[in-house]
């Protein structure tokens, strides 16, 4: 079974300062992972996905995240948040013909 | 044009009724799937849908029927609502785990 771990229920930062929000998974297969947020009132945006390759992907809005199998990690890091950043953001895991099993998520916070 | 929409956006009903939420996407997507998110913000899978044929079914209560009358619809009724009914039901579509999934904007459903 696969599962995914969120670390951080929240996290706030002051615009301009780097963010990094934590994922781990646990999966006895090959996964794909993803990163989503979701603003306000709103549905998920794709924000970045690993399927195989590099490890370090990048997303929009300047958003970026490594996968390491060693750690079973896949954290999504931003060098320079803004307030418009602020929103709810979630890791999910899959596997090929799979559903997509989604973390508690983190709510990050940028604050001026 | 909206990629996967979804109505009613928001629904309040008394226990008791039934209701439907109806979900559509043009995207050619094959695959639809229903999604759960609680007040918690935590995101569960209900159902999926592929090609019309019923492929995931989780441990919901059997007041919830979905209803696929072609691949890009996915409807969702619910039997004789209950106050833990209460939640941000999203619909999303995709052609494949490996390329994510798209959502739609949500109901929120509030039972009184």
């Amino acid at each position: 079974a696969q599962s995914v771990t969120q670390l951080d229920s929240q996290v706030p930062v002051f615009e301009e300062a780097p963010v990094e929000l934590r994922c781990n998974y646990s999966s006895s297969v090959s996964v794909y992972l993803f990163w989503y947020v979701q603003y306000p009132n709103q549905g998920l945006q794709l924000l970045l996905k690993y399927l195989s390759g590099s490890t370090l992907v990048k997303g929009i809005n300047g958003f970026e995240a490594e996968f390491n199998k060693s750690q079973t990690s896949f954290h999504l890091r931003k060098p320079s948040v803004h307030i418009s950043d602020t929103a709810e953001y979630f890791c999910a895991v899959g596997n090929q013909g799979g559903k997509l099993i989604f973390g508690q998520g983190t709510e990050l916070s940028v604050k001026p | 044009d909206t990629a996967v929409s979804q109505t009613p956006k928001y629904l309040v009903t008394q226990m008791g009724n039934d209701k439907s939420i109806k979900c559509e996407q043009n995207l050619g997507h094959d695959t639809m799937y229903w999604y759960k998110q609680d007040s918690k913000k935590f995101l569960k899978i209900m159902f999926s849908y592929n090609n019309k044929e019923l492929i995931i079914n989780e441990t919901v209560p059997n007041r919830f029927s979905p209803k696929s009358p072609d691949k890009a619809h996915l409807n969702l009724h619910i039997n004789s609502l209950e106050l833990g009914d209460s939640a941000v039901y999203f619909c999303a579509s995709s052609s494949g785990t490996t390329y994510g999934y798209t959502f739609g904007s949500g109901t929120r459903l509030t039972v009184v």
